[in-house]
């Protein structure tokens, strides 16, 4: 498996408070995604970055936000979490052979009440 | 990214292939077709890709028609842990991959 772990694994939060998520990787890839999934929407992409401090938007972004201060780490924040953002959070890392070729990580079950 | 269209759900006898087809009617000629499976809970799992040309793996196989407007994942002996959620994904984007729906493959003991 890729070496890819995310923290905290399970996390329930009061709506309105900050939360902070962590991707970390040991295969030093340049490529690394946030994903949300939700019953009935499937994965959608919320940021991801192609290098450190070099982050994009994805399909969903819209209350979240990125960082990346060194390869190995990704951090996505809910700067103020709310109900809607409840769901399960699957970061990624981009393959060798073609960007696409993604390895995911565990996820991490967020529940906002 | 193309649209993709693969059937709700499949089953499947153990030990027996499994042929998961996909439509991509809209792929353009640069858009590799790509598979994943999700089992339950877990994060989803890279199985293959393909342009052009039959491609083949210690997981699975993909034919692409000559047309590339669809495509077959096939799962040559199937077995109960390959029970998952598969998902054909055009693309020829560097950094994004939309997932679909899927498929739902439930292989029967």
């Amino acid at each position: 498996d890729a070496g890819i772990t995310q923290s905290p694994r399970h996390k329930v939060t009061e709506t309105g408070t900050p939360v902070t998520l962590r991707c970390h990787q040991t295969e030093n890839h340049r490529y690394m995604y946030w994903y949300r999934q939700d019953p009935g929407h499937g994965l959608r992409l919320i940021h991801y970055s192609y290098g450190v401090k070099d982050t994009d938007k994805g399909e969903v972004s819209d209350g979240y936000s990125v960082s990346r201060s060194k390869t190995e780490d990704f951090l996505l924040t809910l700067e103020s979490a709310t109900s809607s953002q409840t769901s399960v959070y699957f970061c990624a890392i981009g393959g060798t052979v073609t960007y696409n070729e993604q390895f995911f990580g565990p996820g991490t079950r967020l529940t906002v009440l | 990214d193309a649209k993709t269209t693969q059937p709700t759900s499949m089953d499947c006898a153990e030990g027996r292939a499994a042929n998961l087809p996909c439509n991509h009617s809209t792929i353009s000629g640069n858009e590799y077709v790509y598979w994943y499976r999700q089992i339950h809970s877990q994060g989803p799992q890279y199985i293959i890709h393909g342009l052009k040309n039959n491609e083949t793996n210690e997981m699975a196989s993909l034919i692409i028609t000559e047309d590339r407007k669809s495509s077959t994942l096939i799962l040559p002996h199937a077995t109960l842990r390959d029970t998952a959620v598969y998902y054909c994904i055009g693309t020829g984007s560097a950094r994004q991959l939309t997932f679909g729906s899927g498929t739902q493959l439930t292989v029967l003991p």
